[in-house]
């Protein structure tokens, strides 16, 4: 399981891009690169997968550089709602699923 | 109704009793988790199963056993509760599937106090 390192917490304020970078340096060729998103009280739940290059959906951009030890989640112009803990996760089918302590983003007002 | 549910929500326990948490699932996965949150520590593996006859000790398993009744129910049981077992237990699964990374689903959690 390639290990990620992630910022331990980040401040913005409503309506402003939020861009949280993740590292792996040991990242595997057949691993993914996931995000999963954490509201207080309730269970992780899947933002965003990708493999490399950039990858969009309704809620956020993942960019993943050529050499993929990295990866940076975006989230455009972001709520109050959006107050949330980020994980990074990098593997592939097999691997064992553990959680770090994420980024918490607090949106303000 | 959920995809994966848990039971119970809540459950206060007294020092050295005997506590089970269920957990079921309804999409049809092979792979099941049980983790603990702790505050600041993000979440930790205790067991995984990858198929019914298939069990996996995780990250901290010690003072925890599961049982794997089917492929859609999965429980963790603590033998003998003791206070710094007091956590929020979220149980999982993943279809594992070939050609993508693996997407984990989560259930709502249980909180369980230990005094």
């Amino acid at each position: 399981l390639a290990k990620t390192t992630q910022p331990i917490s980040m401040d913005s304020y409503e309506g402003q891009e939020v861009n949280i970078t993740c590292s792996h340096n040991n990242i595997a060729t057949n691993d993914y690169i996931t995000w999963y998103q954490q509201f207080p009280s309730q269970g992780p739940r899947f933002i965003i997968q990708g493999y490399k290059t950039k990858v969009t959906n309704e809620v956020a951009s993942l960019f993943i550089p050529a050499d993929r030890k990295s990866s940076t989640l975006s989230l455009p112009r972001v709520s109050l709602s959006d107050t949330a803990v980020y994980y990074c996760l990098v593997g592939t089918n097999d691997y064992k699923l553990s959680f770090g302590a994420g980024t918490t983003v607090t949106v303000r007002a | 109704d959920a995809d994966v549910t848990q039971t119970p929500r809540n459950r206060i326990t007294k020092t050295g009793k005997r506590i089970m948490l269920e957990c079921s699932q309804t999409k049809g996965h092979d792979r099941m988790y049980w983790y603990r949150q702790d505050p600041g520590l993000g979440l930790r593996l205790i067991y995984y199963s990858f198929d019914v006859k298939d069990i996996n000790k995780g990250e901290i398993s010690d003072g925890y056993s599961v049982s794997r009744q089917a492929q859609a129910k999965f429980s963790l049981s603590l033998e003998s509760a003791i206070p710094n077992q007091t956590a929020l237990y979220f149980c999982a699964t993943s279809d594992g599937s070939d050609g993508a990374g693996n997407t984990i689903y989560f259930g709502e959690g249980s909180w369980l106090t230990v005094v």
